[in-house]
């Protein structure tokens, strides 16, 4: 069964610093996605990362992807308060395609 | 272009009355699944299709039917609901030939 754990579950967050989001995935995995949803709304796609090494960026985001450590993070370079939100990482199984698995989310507060 | 069309927003139900969500996407798309999402716990699947006349179930099926007659639309079918189906539900659709999975916005579902 593919787990897919996120941590830390709530970060709070001061403007101006820099944080990691960790997604640990418990099998081999084809592709790996990163959303963000805010409150009472649909899930809004950031990075989608494809193979062994990937990395993309987006603004003060950065996504990576290590499928031999199974480990994806996200990195948020000198947060600021438009960056509050849930974040969620997503795992599609190489043998299940169009199955996500997600982690639990975390949830970002950023404050001044 | 609509992408992936939720119907209704929002919707209250007495326990055992029965209902259907509606889904629709017009991206040609070959798989559509519905997710529940619950506070703490991610999204989980509920049931998911590769094709038009092929559903399959995900995590979370018991309680709930699918069909899929067209390639567009994919409904999601409470047979007699229960308020541990208190909810908001998203359906997203993609491709083999897309990076990106499609969420619809949502609909929350509430049983009292």
């Amino acid at each position: 069964e593919l787990k897919v754990e996120q941590n830390p579950l709530f970060l709070s967050m001061q403007e101006g610093k820099n944080y990691t989001i960790y997604c640990n995935y418990s099998t081999t995995s084809d592709r790996l996605y990163w959303y963000r949803q805010d409150p009472g709304k649909s899930l809004e796609s950031l990075f989608v990362l494809l193979s062994n090494g990937a990395v993309k960026q987006e603004g003060r985001l950065m996504a990576s992807l290590d499928t031999k450590a199974r480990l994806s993070t996200l990195h948020i370079t000198a947060a600021v308060h438009d960056l509050s939100a849930t974040y969620f990482c997503a795992v599609d199984p190489t043998d299940s395609w169009g199955k996500l698995q997600f982690g639990a989310g975390t949830q970002v507060v950023v404050t001044p | 272009n609509a992408g992936v069309t939720q119907t209704p927003k929002f919707q209250v139900l007495k326990t055992g009355q029965s209902m259907t969500l509606q889904c629709a996407q017009d991206m040609n798309h070959e798989y559509m699944s519905w997710y529940r999402q619950d506070p703490g716990m991610g999204l989980r699947l509920i049931h998911y299709s590769v094709g038009a006349g092929i559903t399959d179930q995900g995590e979370v099926p018991n309680g709930y039917n699918v069909s899929r007659s067209t390639t567009e639309d994919f409904p999601l079918r409470l047979l007699s609901a229960a308020p541990s189906q208190t909810s908001v539900y998203f359906c997203a659709s993609g491709s083999r030939d897309t990076t990106e999975a499609f969420f619809g916005q949502g609909t929350r579902l509430t049983v009292v």
